[in-house]
């Protein structure tokens, strides 16, 4: 069966230190993979989503960036944060073959101080 | 990105009610999902649908796929106190990408 591993599950940050947070997939290849943005515990906001190995399609122009370095691996990076970044983070996965059928992370909870 | 419209945004109910809430899009999908959020917790799918008319269920929980494609809906039959959370719906149209669009949520709050 799949999973999906989100770490950190919380994280506190001063406004202007970087970010890295951290997506993997286990038992699938080439999956779909996204980061999502949730404010306020409504409203999911797509940031990223990448189709394979290097390839990240951004949604949103805003002080984030992603990389996806290994076949289920997704990382969401930051240089410099705001505290408008603060929110909960969620990645998500699909599978490649399939794609109409997303299953989400257990979440980051990024607070911006 | 779109967004659908997902009502009501709130509920309020005793335990061992009927829930209903919909989303409705104004473009057509092929997939509609159901999800169930607690707090905290990162969404967890209730239903898949892949097919206008389609009417799945899942427990106490039923879904059904618009005729027109433009809409869903989720039932929950004789709720219970853990069924309080917020459920999302999510359509995706196979011809425009492999985005999925998220409704705003409604809360359900479940009284014993």
């Amino acid at each position: 069966s799949q999973t999906i591993h989100q770490w950190p599950a919380t994280l506190v940050q001063p406004v202007g230190s970087p970010l890295s947070l951290e997506c993997t997939v286990e038992g699938t290849s080439n999956p779909n993979l996204y980061w999502y943005r949730q404010a306020a515990g409504r409203g999911l906001q797509l940031l990223f989503y990448s189709v394979g190995i290097g390839q990240i399609s951004s949604e949103v122009p805003q002080n984030l960036s992603a990389s996806r370095p290994q076949d289920r691996q997704f990382i969401l990076s930051s240089k410099k944060l705001l505290l408008s970044d603060s929110g909960f983070y969620l990645c998500a996965w699909t599978r490649r073959a399939l794609p109409d059928t997303q299953y989400f992370g257990p979440g980051t909870r990024l607070t911006v101080l | 990105g779109q967004q659908l419209n997902q009502s009501p945004q709130s509920m309020f109910i005793q335990e061992g009610e009927d829930v209903s809430m919909n989303c409705t899009s104004s473009s057509i999908f092929n997939t509609w999902l159901w999800y169930k959020q607690d707090p905290g917790e990162g969404p967890v799918l209730l239903i898949a649908l892949y097919k206008a008319g389609e009417l799945t269920s899942n427990g106490r929980l039923t879904a059904q796929f618009g005729i027109t494609r433009k809409d869903s809906f989720l039932n929950i039959s004789a709720s219970i106190p853990s069924d309080v959370g917020i459920y999302f719906c999510a359509g995706r149209n196979k011809n425009t990408g492999n985005q999925f669009y998220f409704g705003t949520g409604t809360s359900l709050t479940v009284i014993p």
